[in-house]
């Protein structure tokens, strides 16, 4: 079983509907929960962080975490042809590593 | 008033090269990492530096050595390059051990030939 996984996608959204992204890990004891945005040829960008339980909101984005349920999600709000990009899901345990998963594609369409 | 440079940016090299990647950060984090992103797009964590000292080092062939001359630089030397190394390489740094958000530089892409 791999750490981190995420459905490869490509998940296909029209212009202003919801896109939802979802993760989830095996290691219990992770503590630190990420989304990184990739666009194609760059590096990727830190857009959420969740430490704890429940919902985060910043923006468009909210980051969902269930610790009991091991899965971290990402909803994009209204979402824009320029969010198309590959989001990585990113677990951090009690050591420094940070695991990624494989990604998921996203593409909104116009 | 970039935050972390990588170079090169490309590399082409031919199999049994050395080949060195350089890295620098300008946040004044601690720790700097490696990560290997392969053609899957899945992105490995190969090593991490706190403070010049090396505290990750992943399973990697020992053909890989990185190097920390201080705290804003983090080098990545890679001996008899093999057809299997080429990927994309990203460094990485973030506040410190406590600190898990991480800030990643443009990426090297190194192409074996």
């Amino acid at each position: 079983q791999k750490e981190v996984e995420q459905n490869s996608g490509p998940l296909s959204v029209p212009e202003g509907a919801i896109a939802s992204l979802n993760c989830t890990y095996s290691d219990r004891v992770s503590q630190s929960f990420f989304w990184y945005r990739q666009y194609s040829g760059k590096s990727p960008e830190l857009i959420m962080s969740i430490y704890s339980n429940g919902d985060k909101e910043d923006g468009r984005f909210t980051a969902q975490l269930n610790k009991a349920s091991q899965y971290v999600s990402l909803l994009i709000r209204d979402s824009q042809p320029s969010d198309s990009a590959t989001y990585l899901c990113a677990v951090n345990g009690n050591t420094d590593k940070l695991i990624f998963g494989t990604g998921t594609r996203l593409q909104v369409f116009p | 008033d970039t935050a972390v440079s990588q170079t090169p940016k490309y590399l082409v090299t031919q199999m049994g090269n050395d080949k060195s990647i350089k890295c620098e950060q300008n946040l004044g984090h601690d720790t700097m990492y490696w990560y290997k992103q392969d053609s899957k797009k899945f992105l490995k964590i190969m090593f991490s530096y706190n403070n010049k000292e090396l505290i990750i080092n992943e399973t990697v062939p020992n053909r890989f050595s990185p190097k920390s001359p201080d705290k804003a630089h983090l080098n990545l030397h890679i001996n008899s390059l093999e057809l299997g190394d080429s990927a994309v390489y990203f460094c990485a740094s973030s506040q410190g051990l406590a600190f898990p958000d991480k800030f990643f530089g443009p990426g090297t892409r190194l192409t074996v030939l």
